[in-house]
């Protein structure tokens, strides 16, 4: 079965680029969306973009600017930088499949989660 | 953006209740409403899409209804295992965004 790996930095400095990457095992990127979804300690989830195997991407305007979402379809990867964080970055990042098929569109396989945490 | 609601914010139930947990849309978002469980220290977990449709190996007692910018799920008898956070998530427009949660703990 399709599992959902991150990897990448647990600690960042403020005003440097956080990178992450999602590995795809078990299955094709291709003919999905992949998310990269955020969560505060103690707090809720947040959306941060979606990118689609062939490349097009969507973000959230509240990082928009500062977000890219990357994807390798030969090592099955996609990948996450936010540039100039702040401590207010600091959160679990998940990566997650976007099945997009309709009536579904909803994240049905999640990553099990990094924690960044931003401090100097 | 659309905000999405939820109520309550946390409740406490027994074993064998029956237990609702309502997300309001601030406007129409059709069928587009997911709902996931959380566990602490784990990833979310997909339970329902399209608002009544039960992802696959998640059990009967988990059900959704609702349309328009009102959603329920309800569980018809609470599981010791089913002690969580639930999500609902509207995918009718970007940005796509979640309910604040509500946390399922024991009463």
């Amino acid at each position: 079965q399709v599992q959902l790996q991150e990897s990448g930095p647990g600690l960042v400095k403020p005003s440097e680029t956080l990178s992450l990457t999602c590995t795809v095992s078990g299955g094709s990127i291709s003919s999905y969306y992949w998310s990269w979804i955020r969560q505060p300690p103690g707090k809720g989830l947040e959306w941060i973009g979606y990118i689609y195997y062939s490349g097009s991407t969507n973000y959230n305007p509240s990082l928009k600017s500062r977000v890219t979402i990357l994807v390798d379809t030969s090592k099955n990867q996609f990948s996450l930088k936010v540039r100039s964080v702040t401590a207010a970055d600091t959160a679990v990042y998940y990566c997650a499949r976007h099945h997009v098929a309709e009536p579904r569109d909803a994240f049905d396989i999640w990553g099990q989660g990094t924690m960044v945490t931003v401090s100097s | 953006d659309i905000q999405m609601t939820q109520s309550p914010s946390s409740l406490s139930a027994s074993v064998g209740d029956r237990v609702t947990i309502t997300c309001r849309a601030s406007q129409s978002i059709s069928s587009y409403l997911n709902w996931y469980q959380q566990k602490p220290g784990k990833a979310p977990k997909l339970l329902i899409f399209a608002v009544s449709s039960v992802q696959s190996g998640v059990p009967s007692r988990f059900s959704g209804s609702g349309s328009g910018t009102d959603f329920t799920l309800t569980i018809s008898s609470l599981q010791p295992e089913d002690f969580a956070t639930y999500y609902c998530q509207q995918s009718d427009s970007s940005p796509l965004t979640f309910g604040p949660g509500t946390k399922v703990d024991i009463k």
